[in-house]
């Protein structure tokens, strides 16, 4: 157990609709990272919060959103949804905001659009 | 840009040892990690190490890092069915001053009995 929770654990939506995945970190944790995985892409990087603010920004969509609340927790909103957005979407936590601290990784939100 | 490549699938019998490959590409300093991620589950940190290392070895787990060139390996001994998974190396971005990891494709491992 990594001690990063991902819920829901599967999801399953129409293209045009939106959703919420959330996470809780590891205790302790700042940083929080959000990153996709689909079998043409890879694992690709989206965004990271750190001590409720954004760091980062990968390759994520102008339909997509996340925040870091003050108690921690992330959420990430997807709208407008279409048929490329199937896809595992991880969740990982780290200590500190650089890449010298291992991330530890939840088990995922499988998200499938009909 | 920042590229990080693995081979795609290695098979194994139960009992050898695996070597699993990857090359990256960041020239400056960097830490790099494997992960295992097994059918359904999330990715689990196995080791990593950072750029002015050789080696660093945990268990069953040898990390072996030439800085030449730019290449990395996992050796794991006495491979057992249960290491069947995907295995990738990540880099962290830009030296690691930013905290987003970098993948590879990941390679399948496949233990045969």
């Amino acid at each position: 157990d990594s001690g990063v929770t991902q819920t829901p654990k599967h999801l399953i939506t129409a293209t045009g609709q939106r959703v919420t995945l959330r996470c809780s970190p590891r205790s302790g944790d700042l940083s929080v990272y959000w990153y996709q995985q689909s079998l043409d892409q890879g694992l690709q990087f989206l965004i990271q919060y750190y001590n409720g603010e954004e760091r980062a920004k990968g390759n994520i969509l102008e339909r997509f959103s996340a925040q870091q609340f003050p108690d921690l927790h992330s959420e990430l909103n997807l709208s407008s949804l279409e048929l490329g957005d199937s896809a595992l979407y991880f969740c990982a936590s780290s200590v500190g905001p650089r890449g010298n601290q291992p991330q530890h990784f939840g088990d995922g939100t499988r998200l499938s659009i009909l | 840009g920042e590229d990080v490549e693995q081979s795609l699938f290695l098979s194994v019998r139960e009992g050898d040892s695996s070597v699993i490959n990857c090359t990256y590409t960041d020239s400056s300093s960097t830490y790099l990690y494997w992960y295992k991620q097994e059918p359904g589950a999330g990715l689990q940190l196995l080791t990593y190490i950072f750029s002015n290392m050789d080696m660093k070895q945990d268990q069953r787990l040898t990390v072996l890092l030439n800085k030449k060139d730019k290449h990395l390996s996992l050796r794991i001994a006495d491979t057992q069915t249960g290491d069947s998974a995907i295995y990738f190396c990540a880099e962290s971005g830009y030296g690691g001053s930013q905290g987003n990891l970098i993948f590879g494709k990941g390679t399948k491992l496949s233990v045969k009995p």
